[in-house]
């Protein structure tokens, strides 16, 4: 079974600049996909980015990347000049797509990472 | 994107009364829908995938008999607690999948039906 493993419970950073959130994960599979999703206190689960295992090139969206280490099973995510509204808990997660023997479109969540960006 | 909305957002409820919860895909037909729990300050688990027309997929340890799930529509995923006690209080999250519109097996998440059992 596929597990998904952030380390650091909580962080936080100063508006305007940048934080590494980490994450790695066990996995047999050659094919399938990473997402970092955000929880704001509304509780709204929303897709920050996403990841597959196939592409070398890391993904990018906006403010945000990740550093995708296949060999080594790891996947953080950089945030950018930090702002208020990143405050939230982030989750990592690991799916296993459609398709391929046992492919069922879970997502694996880690326990996530409660980031608090300050003033 | 697509919208998915849940009904009710919050609910109380007396010990041994059922709830049901509703998960709608507003813009997008989802042939599956996931269905989460979620307790204070931890990790969404999956408690089973809901497709269209067909019995849901539990997860271990979920019990089928108490959380119902009924996937009658491809815009419409119900999800019901029977005889609920104080320890099924938690957050409920459901997901769904548009296979038209996304290549990227992205799941749309609905916002989320808080319950707490009296």
């Amino acid at each position: 079974a596929q597990t998904v493993t952030q380390s650091q419970p909580e962080m936080s950073v100063q508006e305007a600049e940048t934080v590494t959130l980490s994450c790695t994960y066990d996995t047999s599979e050659n094919n399938y996909y990473l997402f970092w999703y955000k929880q704001p206190p509304s509780r709204q689960m929303i897709l920050v980015i996403r990841q597959e295992a196939y592409k070398q090139q890391n993904a990018t969206e906006n403010r945000f990347s990740v550093n995708f280490q296949k060999a080594a099973k790891s996947f953080s995510l950089k945030i950018s000049d930090s702002q208020l509204g990143d405050t939230a808990m982030y989750f990592c997660a690991f799916m296993k797509p459609r398709g391929g023997q046992g492919g069922s479109e879970k997502l694996v969540f880690g326990k996530g990472m409660k980031l608090t960006v300050n003033p | 994107g697509a919208v998915v909305s849940q009904h009710p957002s919050w609910v109380i409820c007396k010990s041994g009364t059922s709830v049901k919860i509703e998960c709608r895909s507003l813009d997008f037909q989802a042939t599956t829908m996931f269905w989460y729990r979620q307790f204070p300050k931890q990790s969404l688990m999956l408690m089973a995938t809901s497709n269209e027309g067909s019995k849901a997929t539990y997860e271990q340890g979920v019990e089928k008999d108490k959380f119902l799930i009924n996937h009658a529509s491809l815009t419409l995923s119900t999800l019901t607690v029977t005889s609920a006690h104080p320890e099924d209080s938690s957050f409920y999250i459901c997901s769904a999948r548009d296979y038209l519109k996304s290549s990227y097996n992205e799941q749309f998440f609905g916002p989320g039906t808080r319950l707490t059992v009296l």
